[in-house]
């Protein structure tokens, strides 16, 4: 089965720096999506990027980006010019191609300061 | 963008008592809706996948006959949790996928149930 890990509970950043979250996943398949999303105080999801494995491109979607490293099996993001409204948790997620089906890390508090 | 909507939003119920969730696609047809649930401060485990027409699938550990799913429809999917227990109690999320170029996962605003 796929697993996905958050190794940061919490993170931090002072408002118009740049963050990075982590996330490792283990899975032996070859076909598969790797997302953000985000999950604000109202508990609404909100996909923030979405990377398709087979793309070695780095998906990017404005002051987001991620580092997918296929073969370590890492899918970081990044968040630059931290604005005070990107305070969430965040949870990485895995989907096998066509699955529909997500399997969440754990989820990173992420606090920005003003 | 395509609309998940989940009501209610939140329910409180004595123990032993039913409660329904409904999730709604708005702007979509979807055929197949999944099922969350989120404890406090934790992560989002499938329960089941709901297939419009047809039974839905259950994830492994998940009691069919205690969290019933009904997909009538192609906009309306239904959990219903069965002689609840404070230990049901938790926050319920809808998902459906609204197909096309996209191919996004549009997740409801979710469901908090407290059962006393």
């Amino acid at each position: 089965a796929q697993t996905v890990t958050q190794s940061q509970p919490e993170m931090s950043v002072q408002e118009a720096e740049t963050v990075t979250l982590s996330c490792t996943y283990d899975t032996s398949e070859s076909d598969y999506y790797l997302f953000w999303y985000k999950q604000p105080p109202s508990r609404q999801m909100i996909l923030v990027i979405r990377q398709e494995a087979y793309k070695q491109q780095n998906a990017t979607e404005n002051r987001f980006s991620v580092n997918f490293q296929k073969a370590a099996k890492s899918f970081s993001l990044k968040i630059s010019d931290s604005q005070l409204g990107d305070a969430a948790m965040y949870f990485c997620a895995y989907e096998s191609g066509g699955s529909e089906k997500l399997v969440f890390g754990k989820g990173t508090k992420l606090t920005v300061n003003p | 963008g395509a609309v998940v909507s989940q009501h209610p939003s939140r329910v409180i119920c004595k123990s032993g008592t039913s409660v329904k969730i409904e999730c709604r696609s708005l702007d979509f047809q979807a055929t197949t809706m999944f099922w969350y649930r989120q404890f406090p401060k934790q992560s989002l485990m499938l329960m089941a996948t709901s297939n419009e027409g047809s039974k839905a699938t259950y994830e492994q550990g998940v009691e069919k006959d205690k969290f019933l799913i009904n997909h009538a429809s192609l906009t309306l999917s239904t959990l219903t949790v069965t002689s609840a227990h404070p230990e049901d109690s938790s926050f319920y999320i809808c998902s459906a996928f609204a197909g096309g170029n996209t191919g996004e996962l549009f997740f409801g605003e979710g469901s908090r149930l407290t059962v006393l």
